[in-house]
Parts: C-alpha cells; structure tokens; sequence
C-alpha cells in the first residue's frame, strides 16, 4: 500500500510568490488533514477534509491560504501571497475513520518544507 | 498556558540505556494518549496510545499516563542508536469532543553507540 505523498519536498520562494503544495492521501482515504511545523514550535492543525468538503478549517492561519480537494482525491494548499512566517514544514495526514481512534490509521506524509525568503 | 508541553532537548544517552520521555498537558478532556516517531525528513509515525489511564507495553517501549497529574511517560528500554530520533506526544478528546490531535514540540533524542 502506498503511503501519503507529498511535493514538492522542497520549495524556496521569494515573499510575494505563489506556491502550491500538493497531498495524495493513501487510497481509499475520505479524510484528508493538513498540519504545519513551524521551526521550534508545534506541529499545528490547518484543516481537515472529508472527501472534497472541509469538515474543519478552524486552524488556517489567514485567507492568504488555500485549501482545495476536488474530487475527494489529492488536495493542494495554496499559499498567495506567501510572507515569511509562512516558512515551515507542511505536513498531509490521512486516515479511513472520521475520528482516528487514537491516532491508529493516522497516516502522515514526508512534509513540504517551505522557505520564504 | 500551552495546552501541551514537552521539553525539545536534546536528550543524548549510550546504547542500553532506559530512556524517559514526558509530557504534562492542561485539557483534562484528554483522552488518547498517543506517542509519535519522527525521523529526519520524514512524517511522524504512530509508535503506540493508551485511551485514558494507565500502562500499554509494545516490546521494548512503554507508554503511561497518569491523568490525576495530567502527566504522561514513554520509556524506552534496552535504546538503541537507531532509536535516534524525535518524539512527539500527542493528545485528543474522545468521541464527541475535539478528536484533532494536540501535539507536543518534540523531544530530540540521541542514542550514542
């Protein structure tokens, strides 16, 4: 079974710049979850995805960030225009159970590694 | 008040050595206690929960949680170099509440040959 996966692994970009991540969920996966470390701190939630529907966004930080799943499939979160405490490591989780018990079938990516400068 | 915290480290030990890893959180709403591995590079990885309180034993690791202190263990024995790696804790509330995991801020551990 393949894992989640993400890209880019890396991305540098300049403040004001555009950038895309991109999360495929393990197949088979309705819920879909976006994280981020920044340096330091704790990983944080963003939001959560049931299929193509966002069940919880309550931790995006700001309308520069957004978040799309058409079709139920692969998801991007976009961030426009980035600033620099955008830098971090964006994690995608997926999980077949709305409600991991436990974090057991929680499954998460390498992470993006962003670097706004 | 962070809701749970969890001191970054490093924590550097020979092999063979019994490795403590702790965390104390406020939310007494906590019910899954969940421990993660993180290797450079990579995502966190499950290693074990406990649902409320008490002991779960996986091979060499041992996860605890003492609710009455909001205080929660993972202990390591016999470590060894490729134990290296990040830790994080991890909490949520049961059914019902906020199952969204709050995590720690990881503890770096380093298992020296």
């Amino acid at each position: 079974e393949a894992g989640v996966t993400q890209f880019p692994s890396h991305s540098v970009i300049e403040k004001g710049q555009t950038v895309t991540l991109r999360c495929d969920p393990i197949s088979g996966h309705d819920n879909l979850y976006w994280y981020r470390r920044v340096m330091g701190k704790e990983i944080k939630f963003l939001l959560h995805f049931v299929k193509e529907s966002k069940q919880d966004e309550s931790g995006m930080p700001n309308n520069r960030f957004l978040a799309e799943r058409t079709g139920g499939t692969y998801s991007t979160l976009k961030v426009q225009p980035a600033e620099l405490e955008d830098s971090g490591v964006y994690f995608c989780a997926s999980s077949q159970a709305i409600v991991p018990q436990g974090g057991d079938g929680y499954t998460f990516g390498s992470g993006t590694r962003l670097t706004v400068v | 008040q962070k809701e749970v915290e969890q001191d970054p480290g490093p924590l550097s030990v020979p092999e063979g050595a019994i490795v403590s890893l702790n965390c104390t959180y406020s939310n007494s709403a906590f019910q899954y206690f969940m421990w993660y591995r993180q290797y450079s590079r990579k995502g966190p990885e499950l290693l074990m929960y406990t649902y409320s309180s008490g002991n779960k034993e996986d091979g060499r690791f041992t996860a605890q949680v003492d609710k009455s202190s909001k205080y929660i263990s993972l202990f390591i024995r016999d470590s060894q170099p490729s134990d290296s790696a990040t830790y994080l804790c991890a909490m949520s509330e049961a059914s019902g509440g906020s199952y969204i995991p709050t995590f720690g801020r990881g503890t770096s551990l380093i298992v020296h040959p």
